[in-house]
Order: structure tokens, then sequence, then C-alpha cells
């Protein structure tokens, strides 16, 4: 097994443009997160999906979407890229109750 | 609201020694506590855990406490080895509640000197 992917690992976006950040488990499991770390501070809840067509927000959800088509698929959609959405992005699948992590996409707004 | 908190952004301990990171938290309905382990350039890991019955949970060299009067637990590592220079995390859930969501504290960073 793979785990939990996130593609890309890197990548800078200038104000107002767009992208998808992707994340991929291969386990089956139902449920999934996407997260924030800025630098000194814990891991903040953006959205998370219970299963497939199911999607709800979490702590931080402003200046993001999510969709999930497929078990294994939860994409994360930044619309229009603002500089406070600096910081390094978590991925994360649910099984019993331990959460299972990618290794992070950290994305630049500048 | 910072409902998880770990007041020490960093511990340096020696080889051998024993480490004590500590984790306060206020919602009093949180049922289940885990600690996560991190490298630079990797995702969080699961350490260990402990649910709100219990006050001890030993797996290794590690154990974790639970004070629930207190509100507070701990992660105890003995003997401490440098390989477990990490930052470590804190995390609670409801665990009825929809999706299980955790709630981190803001880590802290371990340094295990040889």
């Amino acid at each position: 097994n793979a785990g939990v992917t996130q593609t890309p690992k890197f990548r800078i976006l200038k104000i107002g443009q767009s992208m998808t950040l992707q994340c991929t488990q291969d386990m089956n499991h139902n449920y999934m997160y996407w997260y924030r770390q800025d630098p000194g501070m814990g891991l903040k809840l953006i959205y998370y999906s219970v299963g497939a067509g199911i999607t709800d927000k979490g702590e931080v959800p402003n200046g993001y979407n999510v969709s999930r088509s497929t078990t294994e698929d939860f994409p994360l959609r930044l619309e229009l890229a603002a500089p406070s959405q600096t910081s390094v992005y978590f991925c994360a699948s649910r099984t019993g109750s331990e959460q299972f992590f990618g290794p992070g996409t950290r994305l630049t707004v500048l | 609201d910072q409902q998880v908190k770990q007041n020490s952004p960093s511990l340096s301990v020696q080889e051998g020694r024993i480490s004590i990171l500590n984790c306060d938290y206020t919602n009093s309905m949180f049922d289940y506590f885990l600690w996560y382990k991190k490298y630079p350039a990797e995702g969080p890991t699961f350490l260990i855990s402990i649910s709100s019955i219990k006050d001890k949970n030993e797996d290794g060299r590690f154990t974790v406490f639970l004070n629930k009067s207190a509100k507070h637990l701990s992660l105890h590592i003995v003997p401490s080895q440098p390989g477990d220079s990490a930052v470590y995390f804190c995390a609670a859930s409801e665990v009825e509640t929809s999706g299980s969501r955790l709630t981190f504290g803001e880590g802290t960073q371990l340094t295990v000197n040889p």
C-alpha cells in the first residue's frame, strides 16, 4: 500500500491564481481530512469527508472547496489564492481512531 | 479558542534520560487522546493513544498518562534516543461527533542530545 499520497510537494502561486491539491489513499478508508499547518501552530482542519459524496466544513474552510466523488480521492481547491493561504497542507484518512497522513504540500502565495 | 494547548514549544534532553511532554485541554467532551510525531518534510505519524476511560497506556518506551480531573495528559519517553528528536503533537477528539475530528495542540519540538 502506498498509503496517503499528495501532489504536488511544493508550489508557488501568484495572488489570485487557482490550483487543486491532490490527495489519494489506497486503504479504502471512508473518512478523509484536509489540514493546514502554519509555522509554530498545530494542524487546523479545513474540510473533511465521511464518505464518497459527503463533505463538511472544518475549522478554517474559507477560501477552499473540496469534492469527494470516489472513496480514494479528496482534492482541495483554492480558487483565488491569497498570501494568508501560504502554509503546509496535509491530507489524512482514517480507520478506527487513527488518522494516517500524507507527506504534505508546501504552498507559497506571493 | 485553543481547546488543546501544548505550552512548551521546545524540550531538550540527554540521551537515555526521560522526556516528558505535556498537553492541556479545555473541552470536557473530549474522550479520546492521541500523540503524533512529525519529522521535517513528512506528515505526522501516529504514536500512541488513550481513551478517557483509562489513565495510562503503555507501548514500549512510550507511556501516555491522562488526568481527567485536571484535563491534562502527558507523554513519557524512556529512555530517550536521538531518533526521537521530532515535533510531537497532542490531539483530542469526541468519538461520537461527525467525522471524529481531531483538535491538535501547537506541538513541542523535542531534541534528544547524544
